[in-house]
């Protein structure tokens, strides 16, 4: 049974750049939330996606955005890097509604270093 | 503005023994709390939860506790064995403010000792 498959695993970019984070649910998940954890903290949340549209999101600038595609798998881009976008970059799948009752999936992240 | 707190950074415990992890939290719309755990490499994995109607949830070895009027929760794991070594994260949210987005800690990472 695969789990949460993120893309790719390391990655690093020069600070002004864009960059593209991928993610694949669980098999039988139909929503897909995206968390910022930088070194030393906890897990921050971005945004949520559910049937291909933004259904919540964080604290985050207009330099972070998503998508959703229709077979539930979903991007995270982020438009001119800051050096403070330096993280680890966690993809977390659930049923829709369910994942307070019931816990998301993570996936073990992609790193992402700006330079 | 850091809402949930888990103030030790490390726990060590002999195997067989009782560990207690901390978090407290200072937002009282958080209506449900959650714990995961993480190893290295590894992305968060779910481990218990409980709703703010209660005030105590157990799961096997794993039991979490909640007092609402402290606004502080508690996860124990009776006994401890080494295969629980890891990263502890204690998380809240309040359906209100919206449910999906989970607030996290900081993490407190518990070593047992064989």
């Amino acid at each position: 049974d695969a789990g949460v498959t993120q893309s790719p695993t390391h990655l690093i970019k020069t600070r002004g750049q864009q960059v593209t984070l991928r993610c694949s649910p669980k098999s039988g998940h139909d929503t897909v939330s995206w968390y910022q954890q930088a070194l030393g903290q906890g897990p921050q949340f971005i945004f949520q996606y559910y049937e291909e549209e933004e259904r919540q999101r964080g604290n985050f600038p207009d330099r972070f955005s998503g998508h959703q595609f229709p077979n539930y798998s979903s991007e995270l881009n982020v438009n001119a890097l800051l050096l403070g976008d330096s993280a680890l970059y966690l993809c977390a799948s659930s049923l829709f509604g369910g994942g307070r009752d019931y816990g998301y999936t993570f996936g073990s992240g992609t790193r992402l270093t700006v330079v | 503005d850091q809402q949930v707190k888990q103030n030790s950074p490390s726990l060590s415990v002999q195997e067989g023994r009782i560990s207690i992890l901390n978090c407290d939290y200072t937002n009282s719309m958080f209506d449900y709390f959650l714990w995961y755990k993480k190893y290295p490499a590894e992305g968060p994995t779910f481990l218990i939860s409980i709703s703010s109607i209660k005030d105590k949830n157990e799961d096997g070895r794993f039991t979490v506790f909640l007092n609402k009027s402290a606004k502080h929760l508690s996860l124990h794991i009776v006994p401890s064995q080494p295969g629980d070594s890891a990263v502890y994260f204690c998380a809240a949210s309040a359906r209100e403010t919206g449910a999906n987005n989970l607030f996290f800690g900081t993490g407190t990472r518990l070593t047992v000792i064989p």
